[in-house]
């Protein structure tokens, strides 16, 4: 079936260094890539997302790139803080249906 | 983006019975979707909450053990039935508000003894 992938499933990184978290996907056609942020004991929020026509977005400290070729996505954070530590999802939209299949998560903890 | 409120937060229930999630969109929208995280787990479809028709059901879901309702376009209703330990998890509702764009409920905790 289809299947996303994320890596790594855990990731520490000092206050100020960047963060990267990569997905792959199955499903070739695609069209849609979230990420959301969940903290603990809160909902997941969306934060960027990137569609199949765009290689690459950007949002102030956040930036989502697209090889569709490959079929990986990546969610880039920079000079990051304390507040970003939480678990990020991807999630690739499946085949036109609206529906999502999302990663297993990334805990990201940033080290003050 | 929209505003989502689930009903309710927090349950904690006895195996057998049944518990019935509410969730509620203060506009319309297109699609509305039920999710189950397990603890320290990912998201998981349960079905498409389809506004005057049958639900659509995820592999390994299915209608008698999570009854859905969508009566209009800003609320919808999932049912979990007949429960068991196995089934303590948190369910979330998301909605659709533009072409792909998906945004969550709060979550209903649900803990079955």
């Amino acid at each position: 079936g289809e299947n996303v992938e994320q890596h790594p499933s855990t990731l520490s990184v000092q206050e100020g260094d960047s963060a990267v978290i990569k997905c792959t996907y199955s499903d070739s056609a695609s069209n849609y890539f979230p990420w959301y942020k969940q903290e603990l004991g809160k909902r997941p929020q969306l934060i960027i997302d990137i569609r199949s026509n765009v290689g690459e977005k950007k949002d102030q400290r956040i930036a989502v790139t697209l090889n569709k070729t490959a079929k990986h996505f990546s969610l880039h954070i920079t000079e990051t803080q304390p507040e970003d530590s939480a678990v990020y999802f991807c999630a690739a939209e499946f085949s036109g249906t609206y529906k999502y299949i999302f990663g297993t998560g990334t805990r990201l903890k940033v080290l003050a | 983006s929209a505003v989502i409120s689930q009903k309710p937060s927090r349950d904690i229930c006895q195996r057998g019975t049944s518990l019935t999630i509410q969730c509620q969109v203060d506009s319309q929208v297109t699609m509305m979707f039920w999710y189950r995280q397990q603890p320290g787990q990912s998201l998981t479809l349960i079905a498409t909450a389809n506004q005057g028709s049958e639900a659509t059901y995820e592999s390994g879901f299915v209608i008698d053990k999570f009854p859905i309702s969508r009566p209009n376009l800003t609320f919808s209703t999932l049912t979990v039935s007949n429960m068991s330990p196995e089934d303590s998890s948190i369910y979330l509702c998301s909605v659709a508000t533009g072409v792909y764009e998906q945004y969550f409920g709060p979550g209903t905790r649900l803990t079955v003894t």
